[in-house]
C-alpha cells in the first residue's frame, strides 16, 4: 500500500552543520508531498509543500525537491540553528480525498 | 480564531469513563481531520469530514471511537468505555477546500492519559 518512509533519528548535529533528513514515499499517480515540523509540546506547522515533478519546496532555510524517479522527497538545510530542534514529519497527499499519511517523524537534536 | 483550537489541552481519565474531545477549525475550513499520534509513533489517521459528513470511517479504531460535526464547524471525538491503550495526543486539523494539494493546519492537540 501507499506509505512514507523516512531516516530514523534522532539526528544530533551542531549548530551551522549541514542537515539532510531522508524521505521516499510509495504511491500510486502523483501526490502532494509535504514536510511538517513539530515543536515541543505543540501540534504541526506545515514547513514547506511541493506539489509536481522536479517542484522544489523551500521555508525557512530549508529545501526539498520533488523526486519522482527516486520518489524521494528529501529535506535539507545548509546550515542548522538549536532552534531547529523538532521532530520533522514528511507526508503525501492522498489521492481522491484528502488522507495525508505521514512517516513515523525523524527527531532533530541541535546542540550550541 | 486565527488557528485550529482543541480542547481540553489535557485529559487524564479513568479507565471505563467516556471522554469528549473538541476541535475548533479555522473560520472557513470546510475539511476538518482527526488523527492519533501515540508515543514513539507516527500518526495515525482517524476520521475526516467534508462539511458536516464523514465520508471515510475505515480509521477509527473501534466501535468505541465516534466523531461528528455540526455546523461545518466544530468537531467532536468521543471515546466510550477509555481503555488504557487509548492513551496518546490526538491532533485535530483543517484545510480550507478538500484536495490532495490541500495542506492542513494543525492544532496543538489534546493529550489524554488514562490511569
Amino acid at each position: 500500500g501507499d506509505s512514507v518512509t523516512q531516516m530514523e533519528g534522532p539526528v544530533t548535529l551542531s549548530e551551522e552543520a549541514f542537515l539532510t533528513i531522508n524521505c521516499t514515499y510509495t504511491a500510486t499517480g502523483y501526490p502532494s508531498l509535504f514536510w511538517y515540523v513539530q515543536y515541543p509540546g505543540e501540534g504541526l506547522q506545515l514547513l514547506l509543500k511541493a506539489t509536481k515533478a522536479d517542484d522544489k519546496g523551500s521555508n525557512k532555510g530549508f529545501e526539498a525537491t520533488y523526486r519522482k524517479e527516486t520518489t524521494s522527497f528529501h529535506l535539507e538545510k545548509g546550515s542548522v540553528q538549536v532552534s531547529d530542534s523538532a521532530v520533522y514529519f514528511c507526508a503525501r497527499g492522498g489521492t481522491g480525498f484528502q488522507k495525508l499519511v505521514f512517516g513515523t517523524g525523524t527527531r532533530l537534536l541541535v546542540s550550541p | 480564531g486565527a488557528g485550529v483550537s482543541q480542547s481540553p489541552s489535557n485529559k487524564v481519565t479513568e479507565k471505563g469513563k467516556d471522554v469528549e474531545l473538541r476541535c475548533d477549525p479555522i473560520s472557513g475550513h470546510t475539511a476538518l481531520y482527526w488523527y492519533r499520534q501515540s508515543l514513539g509513533q507516527g500518526l495515525e489517521f482517524l476520521i475526516y469530514f467534508q462539511g458536516n459528513s464523514a465520508p471515510d470511517k475505515s480509521g477509527l479504531p473501534s466501535d468505541r471511537f465516534s466523531a461528528e460535526r455540526t455546523g461545518g464547524s466544530v468537531s467532536t471525538l468521543t471515546i466510550q468505555r477509555t481503555q488504557q491503550e487509548d492513551s496518546a495526543v490526538y491532533l485535530c486539523a483543517s484545510s480550507l477546500v478538500w484536495g490532495s494539494n490541500q495542506p492542513q493546519h494543525f492544532g496543538d492537540g489534546t493529550r489524554l492519559s488514562i490511569l
